[in-house]
């Protein structure tokens, strides 16, 4: 069972706009710690999408956006396309674990 | 581009040792800005993080791995690498090695390599 709690699945159409939540506690997310997203398409390794909470990467569209707050983060991906059909994982850090590094469980993302 | 690839036996058998290396491109191991990190993913499940090395030596693990890990960095190939010992089953996995950015990306896995799946079979 993971420390940050992610919805198993998330679908929508082409264009539309979904968000993936991630859910964590006092020990993690509402510490200090930064939330980072990742995007993993099939066959692939991760990729980076989000860092420091809501920043992108250079060469990541805009489409992709996420914010922190409290003891939660979410991702929110606006003009659904095919392409971004694959798996979403947030990670931080947990201060009751020594600061160790700590993944949600992810999100499968299906555009219909 | 940083190109980060993964290397090692893609079956291991119960009770012995995992040995992957992971050889990194373009990118010194050296580098003051970069740890380097080892993440899994059991066929089916999510991400689990293994460990962390930077490479003056300095290591962080995962609690519940941490008997079992041991990470080094090799300077003169400019490769970093993992050995996990006592694997059963519950090791198989897709294996990841990455890049950790300390100033850029907020500490974030901003490389990674395409991962390469060890199997603990008899």
């Amino acid at each position: 069972q993971s420390v940050l709690t992610q919805p198993p699945s998330v679908s929508g159409a082409p264009g539309q706009r979904v968000t993936i939540s991630c859910t964590g506690g006092d020990s993690n997310i509402g510490t200090a710690y930064d939330v980072h997203w990742y995007q993993h398409l099939q066959g692939l390794g991760p990729k980076l999408l989000i860092y420091g909470n809501n920043i992108r990467p250079s060469g990541v569209p805009d489409r992709f956006s996420a914010s922190k707050s409290g003891t939660s983060a979410s991702l929110a991906i606006s003009g659904l396309q095919p392409e971004d059909e694959g798996d979403y994982y947030c990670q931080s850090y947990d201060k009751s674990l020594g600061g160790a590094v700590v993944f949600g469980g992810g999100t499968k993302l299906t555009v219909l | 581009q940083l190109h980060l690839q993964e290397s090692g036996p893609g079956l291991v058998k119960p009770s012995e040792t995992l040995s992957l290396t992971c050889t990194v491109s373009v990118d010194s191991v050296t580098s003051s800005s970069y740890y380097w990190g080892w993440i899994r993913q059991p066929p089916g499940k999510g991400l689990e993080w293994i460990g962390t090395v930077y490479h003056s030596g300095t290591t962080y693990k995962n609690p519940s791995l941490a008997s079992r890990i041991t990470m080094s960095v090799d300077t003169s190939t400019n490769q970093f690498s993992l050995k996990l010992t006592s694997v059963t089953a519950a090791d198989t996995a897709f294996y990841f090695c990455a890049r950790v950015n300390r100033w850029s990306a907020s500490g974030s896995f901003d490389s990674w390599g395409q991962g390469t799946l060890v199997t603990v079979s008899s």
